[in-house]
């Protein structure tokens, strides 16, 4: 069974500060996913990375897939009130058929 | 624009109802999938679908069951709804591993 761990799980933090989030597994994916999902509402795709090491940007917003394809960070640069929500990663054995192994996610709360 | 589209929001049953989850999407994809989310507990793959009339269990598909008749349309039955389904249904599509969500279904069942 493939299992992927997400840290922190809660994090509340003040405007204007940059934060990390974590996604690790002792598997090995073929993609990772990244989704943001606020309350009552389903999660929203925000990237896929597929090579190891690569580094994707989404304005604030900076994915990276370990080298292994093990692992993924999500680093957010001057969080904005707007960044509130529950991060989820998501990590794909091929093909897609048989969906994604999600973490827990990571609850964040950027303050004003 | 990718969309998925599930009929209610929100839904209130009575134990033992029969409840219908319809989810539909507008992309042509072939996989689609059932999940519910639950506090602490993460998304859990109730069943999935890879193509019309076929579907696969997933890791929780006790006292579900699903129907596939059309590409774009994917029904999650509750045969006989129980207090412990009270939760939030996900629907979700996919083109090769990124998969698409819908909005949810928040069920409470009483």
């Amino acid at each position: 069974t493939q299992l992927l761990e997400q840290s922190p799980q809660f994090l509340s933090i003040q405007e204007g500060e940059n934060l990390t989030v974590y996604c690790n597994s002792s598997s090995v994916f073929s993609s990772l996913q990244w989704y943001r999902q606020e309350p009552g509402e389903g999660p929203v795709l925000l990237v896929t990375v597929v090579t190891g090491g690569e580094v994707k940007k989404l304005k604030r917003l900076t994915f990276q897939f370990g080298d292994a394809r093990k692992d993924s960070s999500l680093h957010i640069t001057a969080a904005q009130p707007g960044d509130t929500g529950l991060y989820l990663c998501a990590g794909g054995s091929g093909g897609g058929a048989d969906g994604l192994t999600f973490g827990k996610g990571t609850h964040l709360i950027i303050q004003p | 624009d990718v969309k998925v589209t599930q009929s209610s929001r929100y839904l209130v049953k009575r134990t033992g109802e029969k409840v219908f989850l319809e989810c539909v999407q507008d992309m042509d994809h072939e996989n689609m999938f059932w999940y519910r989310q639950d506090p602490g507990l993460g998304l859990r793959l109730i069943y999935f679908s890879y193509d019309v009339k076929m579907k696969e269990k997933g890791d929780i598909p006790e006292g579900y069951s699903v129907s596939r008749e059309k590409k774009e349309r994917f029904s999650l039955i509750l045969e006989s709804a129980s207090t412990n389904q009270t939760s939030m249904y996900l629907c979700a599509s996919s083109w090769g591993e990124t998969q698409y969500f819908g909005p949810g279904t928040r069920l409470l069942v009483l």
